[in-house]
């Protein structure tokens, strides 16, 4: 079973508004890192953040972690016609460095 | 360009054959994993490799095989190929574990 689950599956915008996705998950983990795949093509990485970090910044994406709530959120601000593409994040666990993907969040900027 | 490198991007070829799919990592990473997407498994973790040494197995066929070689680059084998195997077989690499990873482009997998 995944361990990060993305909400919502599917997500459509106009350019220019913000767009978040949210992130669940199950175990503890070290840290959280969310990347973004146009469409069948490779893996880019965003953003990574520790398990004793809140917020995080790069650019316009702002990324929170809720260890307690074991939940994460990537807010993409002003966004683009380019920021159209799937959104993942994925977790390391507790007692292990592989990542473990969600199912992803699709976004669409529409122009 | 995250400087993993992977060849051959797209490979065809037909059930029960064998193929070895490559990965060079970023210079400097020791540490390789593979990863496999497909549509109704999503991206699923198949095995790491630290400085030629095996470190995590994920859900990895009997049937896949993987090493680590000294100058570092990685080869996924897999073998007896089914229908079922065809996906996007994803190498990443980082500096150390709980770092940054970064992806390859992938190989297409099409088995007929």
């Amino acid at each position: 079973s995944q361990q990060g689950e993305e909400d919502p599956q599917a997500l459509s915008i106009q350019e220019g508004e913000n767009a978040t996705m949210n992130c669940s998950y199950k175990t503890s983990i070290n840290n959280l890192q969310w990347y973004r795949q146009n469409s069948g093509r490779g893996l880019v990485h965003l953003i990574l953040i520790r398990s004793n970090e809140r917020e995080k910044h790069s650019g316009r994406l702002r990324v929170t972690l809720d260890t307690s709530k074991k939940s994460s959120s990537l807010l993409i601000t002003a966004s683009r016609a380019a920021d159209t593409a799937s959104y993942f994040c994925a977790t390391d666990g507790n007692s292990s460095y592989k990542l473990i993907f969600g199912s992803g969040t699709r976004l669409l900027v529409r122009p | 360009d995250s400087g993993v490198t992977q060849t051959p991007k797209h490979l065809i070829t037909a059930t029960g054959q064998r193929v070895t799919l490559r990965c060079s990592p970023r210079s400097g990473d020791l540490s390789v994993y593979w990863y496999q997407q497909s549509l109704d498994q999503g991206l699923q973790f198949l095995i790491q490799y630290y400085n030629g040494e095996e470190r995590a197995k994920g859900n990895i066929l009997e049937r896949f095989s993987a090493q680590q070689f000294p100058d570092l680059h990685s080869e996924l084998n897999l073998s007896s190929l089914e229908l079922g195997d065809s996906a996007l077989y994803f190498c990443a690499s980082s500096a150390e574990r709980g770092y940054e990873q970064y992806f390859g482009p992938g190989t297409r997998l099409t088995v007929t």
